[in-house]
This record gives C-alpha cells, structure tokens and sequence, in this order.
C-alpha cells in the first residue's frame, strides 16, 4: 500500500457542486499538505498543516477549504467547484526537523465541466 | 515565497546520451529535493538533498546550498527516464515551493 493515499483518483464534477478529495497517510508524519498542479506549471500549495489543530493557507487557497480529522487525514473541499479549478491535485506529507522529506500521494485528476 | 528556477524548460536526447539539470532558488534553503513526475502524473522521489552529493544507480545530485543551485545529472539515459523533473525547495515555516520542471524526452 502506498504511504499517502489519496481517494478519489480521478473525478468529473459539474460546476456549482461540492466535492472533497481526500488522503490519508501511514508515514506518521505530522505535516500535511494539498497542492494543484496545472498543465505544464510546478505544483502551488493550497493549504498546509503542521498538526489537527494548525491549519495554515497557501498561496492560492481562494475557493477551497480544508479539514484536518486526525494526524493521519487531511481533507480537501471545493465547496462550489468551476471550471478553472480543473487540475491535478497532490496531498504530501513530511516529516520535522533533521528529515523533513516530502512525499506525494498518486494525485487526484480533477475535471469540473 | 522563494522562487525556484529551473533549466533547461525541455531537453530531447537520445538514449544512452548524459544531461545535467539545473536548480537555482533565490533564498536560503532547509531541504532540497528532486522529484521525478512519470507520464502517468506519479511524483517519484529522487533526492533529498539539501548539501552535498548523491548517487543513486545512473542518477545523482549536487546541492551547492551557499551558492542557491542544485544540479540533477542522468547518465546513459533510457527511455523509461522520459517525463518531467521537478526540483523543489522547503523555505521557513515549512513550504515547498516547486519550479516549472524540465521536461525530458528519450528518444530510443
């Protein structure tokens, strides 16, 4: 099984409707996060958090909003989804200082039509 | 947020030819790393490397941390190396920030 596994896989949504992504991870890792990736970009970071209780924006979190239910699982939310947040979309963990090692869930390819 | 710049965008070789890929980032850094993105859109972990030099099979890497670049090198490449390489830094409070990626194509 993979270390940080992200459900669904893949997903076609209409606009105006709610959707969630989301990972889990068996890495024991304090530190999660929800990234996007766009065609031929790098990947822009939406939310982070360092632990159940810390929640923390990114860099282009307009739109979306996160739940952290438990070490272990971090949730993302796209409470009315449009179009332009078609992406692909990357849940990583790491761990704390002296090893702060990301790894990447297999992405969710998300098309909103 | 620190920017992160890589080159070359794309490279074409063909297989069994070296490349060097290269990672400038604007600000100090606590962790570097080097992913590989296959065409299936799966980030493979390279490197972790946030000084020094690693080998790792036909790949290896060196990070110049007081000089802000990193170097990716693929030697007798294949053409199961095709896809895209990410280089990605961890700046204060814990953020990665990602370049655009070089994009590689092995021809056989």
């Amino acid at each position: 099984d993979a270390d940080v596994t992200q459900t669904p896989r893949n997903r076609i949504t209409k606009t105006g409707k709610r959707i969630m992504l989301e990972c889990s991870q068996t890495k024991g890792h304090d530190r999660m996060y929800w990234y996007r990736q766009d065609p031929g970009l790098g990947l822009r970071l939406i939310y982070y958090s360092f632990d159940v209780k810390d929640i923390n924006k990114g860099e282009i979190s307009d739109g979306y909003s996160v739940s952290r239910q438990a070490q272990a699982k971090f949730s993302l939310s796209l409470e009315s989804a449009i179009p332009n947040q078609t992406a692909l979309y990357f849940c990583a963990t790491s761990g704390v200082k002296g090893n702060t090692e990301a790894f990447f869930g297999q992405g969710t390819r998300l098309t909103v039509v | 947020g620190i920017q992160v710049e890589q080159s070359p965008p794309d490279l074409i070789l063909q297989e069994g030819a070296n490349s060097t890929l290269r990672c400038n980032f604007s600000d100090s850094v606590n962790n570097l790393q080097w992913f590989h993105q296959n065409p299936w859109g799966q980030l493979i972990n390279l490197f972790y490397i946030p000084s020094g030099t690693k080998q790792n099979g036909r790949l290896s890497a060196t990070t110049v941390a007081t000089e802000r670049y990193s170097l990716l090198y693929i030697s007798s490449s294949q053409t199961t190396d095709s896809g895209v390489y990410f280089c990605a830094v961890e700046g204060n409070f814990n953020k990665f920030y990602f370049g655009s990626g070089t994009k590689l194509n092995v021809k056989p």
